[in-house]
């Protein structure tokens, strides 16, 4: 059974550009979230896909965007980075519904 | 105020102490999560639980619904228990997927 996975590790950009992150689901999960961990605090909830389609959202702007894909894996997009979006990205993989959630190592993203 | 409160922020134990860390919520959930998160970032399920009290080696779960109220007791600490620990909640009105996190314990044992 192969765990969840996230590419790239480490990223850096500069403020104004895009970024793409990508996650590998657990096998046999359907749900897909994705969280933002600033320094020294608890994740935030970013957005959840089921099935393809967006299944909830948390305070982010609409410059979030995401998808998910038909074997599960999935993309968090960023556009016009700022500073502020320097985080750790977490994705966790689950079955619908309130199961344990499984996360990838994350992304550190740092925007200068 | 935040919907998951954690405490205590930092602890430092001598290694064999035993520790408790404690999660309060305010909203209707409908699972509790315990997580470790190591130095680098990775997130480790402990527990999920929805009543009463787990146990898994040296750490135990235990959670009272009436009181909105968790703990997380490691016995017999050890240098490598050091890490974050998060207490994450399953809010009832989302259908329980997403997570609603604490700030986080930052726990250090000292051999």
């Amino acid at each position: 059974e192969t765990g969840v996975t996230q590419s790239p590790t480490h990223l850096i950009k500069t403020r104004g550009q895009q970024v793409t992150l990508r996650c590998s689901s657990q096998s046999g999960h359907n749900t897909v979230s994705w969280y933002q961990q600033a320094l020294g605090q608890g994740p935030q909830f970013i957005f959840q896909y089921y099935r393809e389609e967006e299944n909830g959202r948390g305070n982010f702007p609409p410059r979030f965007s995401g998808l998910q894909f038909p074997n599960y894996s999935s993309e968090l997009n960023v556009n016009a980075l700022e500073l502020d979006d320097s985080a750790l990205y977490l994705c966790a993989s689950s079955q619908t519904g309130p199961n344990e959630q499984f996360f990838g190592p994350g992304t550190r993203l740092t925007v200068l | 105020k935040n919907e998951v409160e954690q405490s205590p922020q930092n602890l430092t134990a001598q290694e064999g102490e035993f520790i408790t860390i404690n999660c309060s919520y305010s909203v209707g959930i409908s699972a509790l999560h315990w997580l470790q998160q190591h130095p680098g970032g990775g997130i480790v399920s402990l527990f999920m639980l929805s009543s009463g009290k787990k146990k898994h080696g040296r750490l135990i779960a235990t959670i009272n619904i009436q009181e909105k109220h968790s703990s997380l007791h490691i016995t017999a600490s050890h240098p490598r228990d050091s890490a974050v620990y998060i207490c994450a909640v399953s809010l009832m009105e989302t259908s329980g997927s997403r997570l609603t996190f604490g700030e986080g314990t930052q726990l250090t044992v000292n051999p």
